[in-house]
């Protein structure tokens, strides 16, 4: 059982460098969640997705865009990264949230920009 | 907006002791979610908590959604070194999506 799987786990840029996250899912989960954890600060939201081809913006939208163009898919994008996005980003997926809701997430990508 | 406090910001126990940790909101949440994380590792859910007053066991673990819907509680009995980890709290963001806010997380080192 794959569940929830993230590339690269590493990552290593160059201020204003460009690159994307990859996340997948094989649960046939509607909603997908890209989350930064920075330490003493728990998990932000970046973007989320609550279906195929739409997208919306969490607490941390600035610096990066998403793409949903396949319902198990999630892509992360930094377009020019900065330092202040060393991090790790964690990828969630649920079904619609209801009473029973669960997030899945992935084991995460560890990003450092110099 | 929506705040999730978590308090102790870390602790350092020595195995065979109990664990009380808690999290509150300035609002009322209607579902409380606790997970763990291992070190190197994603969040993965303990308990979850659906009505106020709820009490709810899960092996070692015991949490409780508080009756004014603002705070909950999460206890481990007789820890054991493969509790160590950062256990966070987390509720149901504003709007029907599923999105979660998270507490800042609770670091646990277990002395064997």
């Amino acid at each position: 059982n794959a569940g929830v799987t993230q590339t690269p786990k590493f990552r290593v840029l160059k201020t204003g460098q460009s690159m994307t996250l990859l996340c997948a899912q094989d649960m046939n989960h509607e909603y997908m969640y890209w989350y930064r954890q920075d330490p003493g600060m728990g998990l932000r939201l970046i973007h989320y997705s609550v279906g195929e081809g739409t997208t919306a913006k969490g607490e941390v939208p600035d610096g990066y865009n998403v793409s949903r163009l396949k319902k198990q898919n999630f892509l992360l994008g930094l377009e020019s990264a900065a330092p202040s996005q060393t991090s790790v980003y964690f990828c969630a997926s649920s079904r619609p949230y209801a009473s029973g809701n669960t997030i899945y997430f992935g084991e995460g990508s560890w990003l450092t920009v110099v | 907006g929506q705040q999730l406090n978590q308090s102790p910001q870390s602790m350092f126990i020595q195995e065979g002791e109990d664990v009380s940790m808690n999290c509150t909101s300035s609002s009322i949440f209607n579902t409380w979610l606790w997970y763990k994380q291992d070190p190197g590792e994603g969040p993965v859910l303990l308990i979850a908590l659906y009505k106020a007053g709820e009490l709810t066991s899960n092996g070692r673990l015991t949490a409780q959604f508080g009756i004014t819907r603002k705070d909950s509680f999460l206890n481990i009995s007789a820890s054991i070194p493969s509790d160590v980890g950062i256990y966070f709290c987390a509720g149901p963001g504003s709007g029907n999506t599923g999105k979660l806010i998270f507490g800042q997380g609770t670091t646990l080192q277990v002395k064997p």
